[in-house]
Parts: structure tokens; sequence; C-alpha cells
């Protein structure tokens, strides 16, 4: 069975820009889950998309975005990129239901912006 | 809030030595679940185990072992006889659950494991 997926696998743009993280998760599962992990602050939630729809964020400005699509891949948006959002972004997926399911992580895209 | 201590930054051992990477964290729920997780060089977080808040057996699965005592909030990992390959960053992480019925992973600030020949 596949595991999680993410693209690109590393990415350089200049500040200002806007970029664009894909992620497919396992087959079966309906939630998405993005983490963010920049050096000197630690693996932070982002984001939580289940069934189409964004059910939480965390601490973190609207400029972070995405959607998951009816395959229930996702996309993480981030628009007017800043130096510090130079990290590795992670993506994981768990199967939906309420309490907590394990999450799987991907490879993760590591941006770095110049 | 939630919180999750790892208060090793880095350990190194000679192979074929046994490790033991601390975790203690905090929280108000009664209801909640612990993991750990791997992260070699190459970035993926490779899920090692999940253990629940009502469970306080230790669990062992090869060379793998660990020691939930809820009465001192600690979920420690011990790794039996290590292996250069055993090298990574170790994260423990605490479940939230949110509404929804999803949950978030606060994570420590993870122990990086040097083992060496």
């Amino acid at each position: 069975e596949a595991g999680v997926t993410q693209s690109p696998t590393h990415l350089i743009k200049t500040r200002g820009q806007q970029v664009t993280l894909r992620c497919s998760p396992i087959s079966g599962h309906t939630s998405v889950y993005w983490y963010q992990q920049a050096l000197g602050l630690g693996l932070q939630f982002l984001l939580w998309y289940d069934e189409g729809e964004e059910r939480n964020r965390g601490n973190f400005p609207p400029r972070f975005s995405g959607r998951q699509f009816p395959n229930y891949s996702s996309e993480l948006n981030v628009n007017a990129l800043e130096l510090e959002d130079s990290a590795l972004y992670l993506c994981a997926s768990s199967t939906d239901g309420p309490g907590t399911d394990t999450q799987y992580f991907g490879p993760g895209t590591r941006l770095t912006v110049l | 809030a939630q919180k999750v201590t790892q208060a090793q930054t880095e350990i190194s051992v000679v192979e074929k030595e046994d490790v033991t990477l601390d975790c203690v964290y905090e929280t108000r729920d009664t209801t909640y679940y612990l993991f750990w997780y791997k992260q070699p060089p190459s970035g993926e977080l490779v899920f090692l185990i999940r253990r629940n808040s009502f469970d306080e057996q230790n669990e062992i699965s090869g060379r793998y072992s660990w020691n939930f005592q809820k009465s001192t909030s600690s979920f420690n990992f011990t790794i039996t006889a290590s292996q250069v390959v055993d090298s990574a960053v170790y994260f423990c992480a605490l479940s939230e659950e949110l509404t929804g019925g999803g949950n978030k992973l606060t994570f420590g600030t993870g122990t990086q494991l040097k083992v060496e020949l």
C-alpha cells in the first residue's frame, strides 16, 4: 500500500512570492493534516482538512491556506512568502472518525525562501 | 495547554548499547494518546507506537520497548542493543482532540540519537 506522498521535494522561492505544496493521502484516509517544521520552532500544527473542508487551523496567519479535493488530496498555499516561512512542510493523513487516530506522514517538502 | 518535554537534546551511544529516550507530557484531558515517531535524515516522520491513556502496560516490539507511567506523566522509549540504523531524531507527541473529531499532535523538541560503531 502506498504511503503519503508529497510534491515537490524541494522548492526555492523569493520573498513575496506564492507557493503551492501538494499531498496525496494513504488510500482510504479522508483526513489530511499539515505541519510546519521550522528550525528552532519545532513541529507545529498548521491545518486540518476533512471531507473537503478546513476543520481547524493552528496559530498561523491567513496567508497560509489550502484546500482538499474530492479524492482527498490536498494543497497548501502560502502567499506573500517571508524568510521565516523556510521550513520542512509535512503532510499527514489519517482515517476519519471521532477520537484519536494515528497520523501517517509523508516525506515532506523543503521550502527555502530567499 | 498541552506540552511535551524531551529534555535530552542529543544522545550519543556506541553500537549495541541500550539507550532510553525520555518524554514527559502535560495535559488536562482525561483521555489522550501518546506517540513516538522517528525522523531519519530524509525527513519523513515514521510512526513507531501509539499508546492510549487507559493502557499503562509496557510494550515491547523487537528491540524497542516503551514504558508509560501515568503517575509521572512519562512515556519513555528504550532501544536495546542499538544499531547505526537507529540514528535519527525521535519525537514524542501528545494528541489533542479537535472539534469535529480530528486531532492535532503536540510534539516535543525531539532527541537526536547518534549510534556510532
